[in-house]
């Protein structure tokens, strides 16, 4: 089946730090594959997405780069700030149900002036 | 602001009461979705409708009851819960579902929270 493992949370960061957060997904064929960021009380916002191997997604700073061979698309961030602080999620759309998400469990990123 | 909306934003109710949720996308979407968000356990979809006409039903219990009257509102009516469905619930729209384009976006409402007692 399809699914979306996350490292688990929460990482703490001090502004300007280096950030990765690992994310692995399981699917038949070639999945697209998305993170999206939740800030305290609010809905979850689309961050980047990738829709086909080796395709890189970027937006706001972060990255992730689709990589087939590792079944990854770990999220980076050169220089963090305190407004990046929100829980992350990494998610997959199967090949032939485009419009499902599956979703990871989430983590939660804290970042400390 | 995402162009969608949820009320309430945050709900308590007796394991007797009957209330609803409500929606409403302002994006001229045609499909609208129903999330839980529990603590500590992955978003888990529960319903889906494209063009008013529901698609999915993701094993959900019957005492959660969705509407769609049209493409930009969508309801959740709630009775006899229990108290472990607890919970965030996540509105989101998309485009659509026919056209099947990898990599749609989905747009996610503020969610409601919900405390059954």
């Amino acid at each position: 089946g399809n699914s979306v493992t996350q490292m688990e949370g929460p990482v703490t960061l001090s502004e300007e730090a280096f950030l990765t957060i690992n994310c692995t997904y399981t699917a038949t064929g070639y999945p697209s594959l998305f993170w999206y960021v939740q800030y305290p009380g609010e809905g979850l916002q689309l961050l980047l997405k990738a829709t086909k191997a080796d395709d890189k997604g970027s937006n706001k700073g972060f990255e992730a780069t689709y990589r087939k061979e590792t079944t990854s698309f770990h999220l980076e961030k050169g220089s963090v700030q305190v407004s990046d602080s929100a829980v992350y999620f990494c998610a997959l759309s199967p090949m032939d149900s485009s419009y499902k998400l599956i979703f990871g469990s989430g983590t939660r990123l804290l970042v400390r002036p | 602001e995402t162009g969608v909306t949820q009320t309430p934003r945050h709900l308590v109710m007796g394991m007797t009461n009957k209330k609803s949720l409500k929606c409403e996308q302002h994006l001229g979407h045609n499909a609208m979705y129903w999330y839980k968000q529990s603590a500590k356990k992955p978003l888990e979809l529960m319903f889906v409708y494209n063009f008013k006409e529901q698609t999915e039903n993701n094993s959900v219990p019957s005492r959660f009851s969705p509407e769609c009257p049209n493409s930009s509102h969508l309801f959740l009516h709630l009775h006899t819960l229990q108290p472990e469905d607890s919970a965030l619930y996540l509105c989101a729209s998309s485009q659509d579902l026919s056209g099947g384009a990898p990599g749609e976006t989905q747009y996610f409402g503020p969610g409601t929270r919900l405390l059954v007692l």
